[in-house]
């Protein structure tokens, strides 16, 4: 079975602060893919990026960065000097491939995290 | 290029009622996902269209929801009889058929509440 856990439930920093948001997942495909979502007070999720499993390079965007491990199962989620718009639920989600070429994402719990003045 | 929509945004309705919400893809989107998110969890998936073809209902749909593509382009979900826990925000993603991509791209979300 495909699980995603995110552990922290929430997380409460100060502005300019670099916050990392775990996920650690489970599943027995060998070709899978790991998302990252935020998912702001609006409601709408936001597709951040997408990790093939057979990719292990580390990826960094402005302030963004992922760190996959597949050692650890482990596809952490880095924000470097936090800003209050990065205010928002956070969601890691895992996905194999179903014949047909489709793919529904498991969702960890989601990471709340709150960014303070 | 205007994203995923649903409407409507926020629905309140009695125990027992019916109701159905939209979901309009981003255009020349083939697949289309439903999920349903209840509060503090993540979505979790319910059913997915090619085109106009149900390829996959989770068995989180019992026999009270029913979804619809008629033509391939936007898509229904009804709730007969709704339940109090049937309350959740419902959720419709698209993405193109090509295979190099697999994210999914959001809607806003129906907010469903059963009283």
């Amino acid at each position: 079975a495909q699980k995603v856990t995110q552990a922290q439930t929430e997380i409460s920093v100060v502005e300019k602060e670099d916050v990392t948001l775990d996920c650690v997942y489970e599943t027995r495909d060998t070709t899978y893919y790991l998302f990252w979502y935020k998912q702001p007070p609006s409601g709408e999720l936001v597709f951040l990026i997408r990790r093939n499993s057979f990719d292990e390079q580390n990826e960094i965007s402005g302030r963004y960065s992922w760190n996959f491990q597949k050692s650890t199962s482990s596809f952490n989620f880095t924000i470097t000097a936090s800003q209050v718009v990065d205010s928002a639920v956070y969601f890691c989600a895992l996905s194999g491939i179903v014949s047909g070429g489709y793919n529904k994402l498991i969702f960890g719990a989601g990471t709340r995290l709150a960014v303070h003045p | 290029d205007t994203g995923v929509s649903q409407n409507p945004r926020h629905k309140i309705t009695k125990r027992g009622q019916n109701v159905t919400f939209r979901c309009d893809p981003i255009s020349e989107h083939n697949r289309l996902y439903w999920y349903r998110q209840t509060l503090g969890q993540g979505p979790e998936f319910l059913t997915y269209f090619q085109n106009e073809a149900q390829l996959e209902k989770s068995r989180l749909l019992s026999d009270r929801f029913s979804a619809e593509r008629p033509k391939g382009s936007f898509s229904t979900l009804e709730i007969q009889r709704t339940e109090q826990g049937d309350s959740a925000m419902y959720l419709c993603a698209s993405s193109p058929l090509d295979r190099l991509t697999y994210e999914q791209y959001f809607g806003p979300g129906t907010r469903l509440t059963v009283t």
